[in-house]
């Protein structure tokens, strides 16, 4: 199982930014996938998450209004939209799948992706 | 919300030595508990789920117990690689909530 995040980069406060999560050596419809970020020095944070059929997602109080997660399965991928990013938001960005049976806990992450929101 | 503190917030020990990470809840949880090792520049590792199973590829020499609002990771015998910094997640009701951390570092 290999995921693979990209789209990060350096933002000013109040922009936006598409985060995308490419995922391979799974059967990408049938997982649950989430989005975890991780600001320096500080523990893992969840973000959002969304079904593998994508009709349900879950989000952090935090980023609820701000960031949108959604999925194309047909491209096994994994998207995070964020509009009116703050400093707060700057983090390293984790994608990964959620256990299969009751989404529990996180099995595989990518490698992270970088988001910085800085003026 | 259900807060997850982990103790100590950094250990330090020697290799071959048996170490514990502490993670307590706010209040009483079900087992939908999960331990994570990450190590600096990486993602975070699965290790344990559902408080004490053992993730595949993981070494026996680390197992996960508890219930309620207590539970622990324990790595029976420290090895070189072991040094790194672990966390507990916790899940309830569709949130995910990581502890602060337990860092394990050299003596």
């Amino acid at each position: 199982v290999e995921m693979e995040e990209s789209g990060g980069s350096v933002v000013h406060p109040g922009g936006s930014l598409r985060l995308s999560c490419a995922a391979s050596g799974i059967q990408f419809g049938s997982y649950a996938m989430s989005w975890v970020r991780q600001a320096p020095g500080q523990g893992p944070e969840w973000v959002a998450t969304i079904s593998g059929t994508g009709f349900n997602t879950y989000y952090a109080d935090f980023v609820r209004g701000r960031f949108t997660v959604s999925r194309d399965n047909s491209k096994n991928t994994l998207y995070l939209q964020m509009n009116s990013l703050r400093a707060g938001d700057t983090a390293t960005y984790y994608c990964a799948n959620n256990n299969w049976n009751d989404m529990s806990y996180f099995n595989h992450w990518g490698p992270g992706t970088p988001v910085t929101v800085s003026s | 919300d259900i807060q997850m503190t982990q103790s100590p917030s950094t250990l330090s020990a020697s290799v071959g030595d048996r170490v514990t990470i502490t993670c307590r809840a706010s209040q009483t949880i079900s087992g939908f508990l999960a331990w994570y090792q990450q190590k600096p520049g990486k993602a975070p590792k699965l290790l344990i789920y559902k408080a004490s199973n053992i993730e595949d590829g993981v070494p026996s020499r680390f197992s996960g117990s508890g219930s309620g609002t207590d539970f622990t990771l324990t790595i029976s015998s420290l090895q070189p690689e072991d040094f790194a910094t672990y966390y507990c997640q916790h899940y309830d009701n569709y949130q995910w909530t990581f502890g602060q951390g337990t860092r394990v570092e050299i003596k």
